[in-house]
């Protein structure tokens, strides 16, 4: 079946620096890939997404490229601010519109 | 912009009682959708619809019914709470099946059953 795996956190980082998060996907045919951010006590927001292989989705400052070849859909901000802290899922929808989620990474940024 | 909403936002149930979540969009979306989330597994989905009264099962639908009769509304029924769903239940719906369609989330239910 369809599973996404992001790497576990927390991840903690000073203002400024450089963020990453990874996603790597597993599904049959041809999935839309979103990364959705949860602030505290919040529910979730689309972050951004992409459609197709190749596409790039950005928003905020976040930017993820959609990897065919790879089957991943990395995040990554250049410069972090406090407000970024947060909850990051990484997510996939196959056929069915069913999402999948990873187990989600958690973002601390400290000034 | 109500958008998805959810009630209640925190309860707290003893072992056996029955409750109702309950969730209502705006949006006029045809699909609505149930999520647990739990630490470290991300978000399971539940039950789901595809239109009103039409309902399926999703990945961990044990314990948990549904009944979808207006477009507007998707109540989470626990007809005999269990400490094992304690979690942060979520409500979803999105326009349409379509796989580049963005679903919309509540704020989300923490239940605590003791």
């Amino acid at each position: 079946g369809d599973s996404v795996t992001q790497m576990e956190g927390p991840v903690t980082l000073s203002e400024e620096a450089f963020l990453t998060i990874n996603c790597t996907y597993t599904a049959t045919g041809y999935p839309s890939l979103f990364w959705y951010v949860q602030y505290p006590g919040e529910g979730l927001q689309l972050l951004l997404k992409a459609t197709k292989a190749d596409d790039k989705g950005s928003n905020k400052g976040f930017e993820a490229t959609y990897r065919k070849e790879t089957t991943s859909f990395h995040l990554e901000k250049g410069s972090v601010q406090v407000s970024d802290s947060a909850v990051y899922f990484c997510a996939l929808k196959a056929a069915g519109n069913k999402l999948t989620f990873g187990g989600g990474t958690r973002v601390l940024v400290k000034p | 912009n109500a958008g998805v909403t959810q009630t209640p936002k925190f309860q707290v149930l003893k072992t056996g009682q029955s409750m109702t979540l309950q969730c209502a969009q705006d949006m006029n979306h045809e699909y609505m959708s149930w999520y647990r989330q739990d630490p470290g597994m991300g978000l399971r989905l539940i039950h789901y619809s595809v239109g009103a009264g039409i309902t399926d099962q999703g990945e961990v639908p044990n314990g948990y019914n549904v009944s979808r009769s207006t477009t507007e509304d998707f109540p989470l029924r626990l007809l005999s709470a269990a400490p094992s769903q304690t979690s942060v239940y979520f409500c979803a719906s999105s326009a349409d099946r379509k796989t580049n369609t963005e679903a919309f989330f509540g704020q989300g239910t923490r239940l605590t059953v003791v």
